[in-house]
């Protein structure tokens, strides 16, 4: 089975600080996803990766950045937190982009508290 | 403005009945719909999906059910258990085009199965 492992379940920060999220997938998967889940507003697209330093926005992508040096790599990047960025993260990847039900694999989820 | 719209926020089904959760979608370059489940405190799981070249896909106590002229879909779950209770998100999914890859979701709906 694919797994995709989001290296922190819980965090806590402050605003203003840097935080990092990282995943990390095991199948050789081209296309990683970074979504946030917000009661009420479903699950909204951050910003997602066909390749290696390969980025492109979604739909919320402000005070957000990426980097995919590795191709089983992708980080998520919060330059200053800020409380309105308290949420849960998920990162998920495919497998390619030219298969027809593309199917995502999710991680865990990574609860990001804010303060 | 949102692509896949899941209107009912919630649903509520004796365990044994019939679980009928719906979706409608406004884009008519969406050609495949998956639906997702997700628990609290895990990530969503992939649970079913239909090409839009089809009108019914089956797996088992799943049935998905695609309209194309109304644009809209339905997942029907029978007979429903208790362990059915999550959050059900609906996604579309546009296999040409320069966003390739990416899932459209809805805001996901909470069904609850009580004994």
């Amino acid at each position: 089975d694919v797994k995709v492992t989001q290296s922190s379940r819980y965090l806590v920060k402050r605003t203003g600080e840097k935080v990092f999220l990282e995943c990390v997938q095991d199948m050789d998967h081209e296309n990683m996803f970074w979504y946030r889940q917000d009661p009420g507003l479903g699950l909204r697209l951050i910003y997602f990766s066909y390749d290696v330093k390969m980025k492109e926005k979604g739909d919320i992508p402000e005070g957000y950045s990426v980097s995919r040096e590795k191709k089983e790599r992708f980080s998520l990047i919060l330059e200053s937190a800020s409380t309105n960025q308290t949420s849960m993260y998920l990162c998920a990847s495919s497998l390619d982009r030219t298969s027809g039900a593309n199917v995502l694999t999710f991680g865990a989820g990574s609860r990001l508290t804010v303060l | 403005d949102q692509q896949v719209k899941q209107n009912s926020p919630s649903l509520s089904v004796q365990e044994g009945r019939i679980s009928i959760l719906n979706c409608d979608y406004t884009n008519s370059m969406f050609d495949y719909f998956l639906w997702y489940k997700k628990y609290p405190a895990e990530g969503p799981t992939f649970l079913i999906s239909i090409s839009s070249i089809k009108d019914k896909n089956e797996d088992g106590r799943f049935t998905v059910f695609l309209n194309k002229s109304a644009k809209h879909l339905s997942l029907h779950i029978v007979p429903s258990q208790p362990g059915d209770s999550a959050v059900y998100f609906c996604a579309a999914l546009k296999s040409r085009g320069s966003t390739l890859g990416r899932l459209y979701f809805g805001r996901g709906t909470q069904l609850t199965v009580w004994p």
